[in-house]
């Protein structure tokens, strides 16, 4: 089985400061790993994904991530936070072996203060 | 080209009804997922479709769930004798089997309120 845990429902950053996202995963074959962004009513949107080429992943809007087997985690960094960067975000799992269905965490709120 | 879109957006309906969301895909994808986004949480995987088959339907909560497609294009998710702990947005997703990434495409969700 495979799983994801995210730690801190809610995070508040100020604008212009880091941001980081902490990501661990659990599965039992290479996986897959994405983070999604949510906006208020607005669907689910890919930030970046892992697959198996390169650890640093770098993604839109500048955010990037590293996949760290030894640690198992796939954390979500972005050097400077925006006020557009205020959203739920989710740290994704996929079994590529398998169906490739989606294994979420339960999701950061970020709040970006002013 | 237009992405993965649902109908209706919102759906409102009382304790014990029928409902019927709709899911029409990408063109060409044959990868077809249904996710159910309960308040507060990730989405949760209920049935992947591979063509027209069912693959796995494991995530399905109860036997009042089902799902349908039947030309291995657009997808209709089915609740019977909805219950109040039904309400949450109901996502969809496609995928392009045999394609450079296994990225799934989403679409806005139907949110289902259940009084």
């Amino acid at each position: 089985a495979q799983s994801v845990t995210q730690l801190d429902s809610h995070v508040s950053v100020s604008e212009g400061t880091p941001v980081l996202l902490r990501c661990n995963y659990s599965s039992s074959y290479s996986p897959s790993l994405f983070w999604y962004v949510q906006h208020p009513n607005k669907g689910l949107q890919l930030l970046l994904k892992y697959t198996s080429a390169a650890t640093l992943v770098k993604g839109i809007n500048g955010f990037e991530a590293e996949f760290k087997k030894s640690e198992t985690s796939f954390h979500l960094t972005k050097p400077s936070a925006h006020m557009s960067d205020a959203a739920e975000y989710f740290c994704v799992v996929s079994d590529r072996r398998g169906n490739n269905r989606l294994a979420f965490g339960k999701g950061n709120q970020v709040v970006v203060i002013p | 080209g237009a992405g993965v879109s649902q109908t209706p957006s919102n759906k409102v309906t009382e304790k014990g009804k029928y409902v019927e969301l709709r899911c029409d895909p990408i063109s060409g994808h044959t990868a077809l997922y249904w996710y159910r986004q309960s308040l507060g949480q990730g989405p949760e995987f209920l049935i992947y479709f591979q063509g027209t088959g069912a693959a796995d339907d494991s995530g399905l909560p109860n036997d009042r769930f089902f799902a349908v497609r039947p030309e291995g294009s657009v997808s209709t998710l089915k609740i019977q004798r909805t219950e109040r702990g039904d309400s949450a947005v109901y996502l969809c997703a496609s995928r392009q089997e045999g394609g450079p990434t296994n990225e799934q495409f989403f679409g806005p969700g139907t949110r289902l309120t259940v009084l």
